[in-house]
């Protein structure tokens, strides 16, 4: 069974950039996460996704941060314009049911942003 | 709304000795518990969960941990380790109901292994 999917794996970008990471979950789970991960820090949930409705967004920096999971696949995240404290490990992770409780979340590999 | 506070930033330790990685939480709800591994330039794996029974949980490459309630502990413990198990762990908790499957993580322990 294939894990989950992320790309780029690495990016560098200036600030004020724009840039967007792309995750495809394992086939056949509902709910899909984005987190960040700073140095030194452990994950922080920026948006979970179940299909393709928001199930919570609260930590998810709006003014800057979008993102979107069309068709409830697979999931895009976007930064604009990009900060200097957005440097950063972006994680996407999956899980298989809507329940909502306790089910095991699948890890990507992450895309390590770095802005300058 | 749940904290989780890892003590320990780094943990060296000889191969094939004992160790323990400390875990303690905080939530005014009940809460399920775990513990990823993290490789380096990898995502996070699941090591071990507890949801409900017995307190001492068994884990894949060794590992268990035991969920204390009263002291709101879940110590991650092996009885001898392997280079192989240089990592950084994390410990997290989400909650019974309400949380909707969001994990809570701590800021993570390095372990390093020497030979």
């Amino acid at each position: 069974e294939a894990g989950v999917a992320q790309s780029p794996r690495y990016k560098i970008i200036e600030k004020r950039q724009s840039v967007a990471f792309w995750c495809n979950p394992i086939s056949g789970h509902a709910t899909l996460y984005w987190y960040q991960q700073i140095l030194g820090q452990g994950p922080k949930l920026l948006i979970q996704f179940q299909n393709n409705g928001v199930v919570d967004d609260s930590q998810l920096p709006k003014d800057r941060f979008s993102a979107e999971r069309l068709k409830g696949v697979d999931s895009t995240l976007k930064i604009q314009p990009a900060k200097l404290e957005d440097s950063a490990v972006y994680l996407c992770a999956s899980s298989f049911g809507t329940s909502g409780r306790q089910e095991t979340q699948y890890f990507g590999p992450g895309t390590r942003l770095l802005v300058l | 709304a749940q904290s989780v506070t890892q003590l320990d930033s780094q943990v060296p330790v000889f191969e094939e000795a004992p160790v323990e990685l400390r875990c303690n939480y905080s939530s005014s709800v009940s809460v399920y518990l775990f513990w990823y591994v993290q490789y380096p330039n990898q995502g996070l794996q699941l090591l071990l969960k507890y949801l409900s029974g017995s307190t001492l949980v068994k884990g894949i490459n060794g590992f268990e941990a035991e969920f204390n309630k009263s002291q709101t502990s879940f110590h991650l413990r092996k009885p001898s380790v392997h280079i192989s198990d240089t990592a950084e762990y994390f410990c997290a908790v989400t909650p019974f109901t309400g949380g909707g499957n969001k994990l809570t993580f701590g800021t993570g322990t390095q372990l390093k292994v020497e030979l």
